[in-house]
């Protein structure tokens, strides 16, 4: 199976937009679930949203103002827009993919990047 | 919004001893939907088991889990040295759809 490399800038200052891309290697975007976390430092995870084949996107309700998810199937790419940033989004943002048993969903994050860490400051 | 929580916060165990996390949910949750991962510092997480019991791929057997509804434990038989990590239940389901627990610590003891 592939792996997920997600990229973009590692300082965001406040009130603007933090975008990162995650790059799918070995493997094709379509029919899979793709999703982003985060998780600030010395805490837990938190889900953020997913974006799944032709587009279609759901996202946490308590980011769902501020986030937006992309994908671009012919680079093998899903992006991560967040708006208004402030130092409560300083954290390692990861990618990850939403696996399947054959044709079940798992409903389980099987494929991670290695993260990256974002950090919002003036 | 389900609420997972994971007791306890921490274990300190030897290598050699049994594991015993547990994961409750604040409502019902599928047993086809509930996981647990593995991280340690500097790594992203790693899916250990799916389906509340399914181990996932390459995952030693070491590693079982059981559960249904709102009580879900993650097992570990006996610990070995590269076990020493943070846990987390993760549950798909319920808005928002994904969500997670706060984690239980494994450390030497």
């Amino acid at each position: 199976q592939g792996h997920l490399q997600e990229s973009g800038p590692r300082l965001v200052k406040p009130s603007q937009a933090l975008t990162l891309t995650c790059t799918v290697f070995g493997g094709s975007t379509s029919g899979y679930y793709w999703n982003w976390i985060r998780q600030p430092p010395g805490k837990g995870l938190e889900w953020i949203g997913y974006i799944y084949g032709t587009g279609s996107t759901i996202y946490n309700p308590s980011l769902e103002s501020r986030v937006t998810i992309s994908a671009d199937t012919s680079k093998n790419q899903f992006s991560l827009k967040l708006n208004s940033v402030t130092a409560a989004d300083t954290a390692v943002y990861y990618c990850a993919r939403v696996g399947f048993s054959g044709y079940d969903f798992q409903g389980a994050f099987d494929i991670w990047g290695q993260g990256t860490m974002v950090t919002v400051s003036s | 919004e389900i609420v997972l929580t994971q007791s306890p916060g921490t274990l300190s165990l030897s290598p050699g001893e049994r594991a015993t996390l547990s994961c409750r949910a604040s409502q019902s949750v599928s047993s086809s939907f509930l996981a647990w991962y593995q991280q340690k510092p500097g790594q992203a997480p790693r899916l250990l088991i799916f389906g509340a019991s399914i181990r996932a791929t390459g995952i030693p057997d070491r590693f079982s889990g059981s559960g249904s509804g709102t009580d879900f434990t993650l097992t570990i038989s006996r610990l070995e040295p590269e076990d020493f990590a943070v846990y987390y239940c993760q549950q798909y389901g319920s808005s928002p759809l994904f969500t997670f627990g706060p984690g239980t610590t494994v450390d030497i003891k």
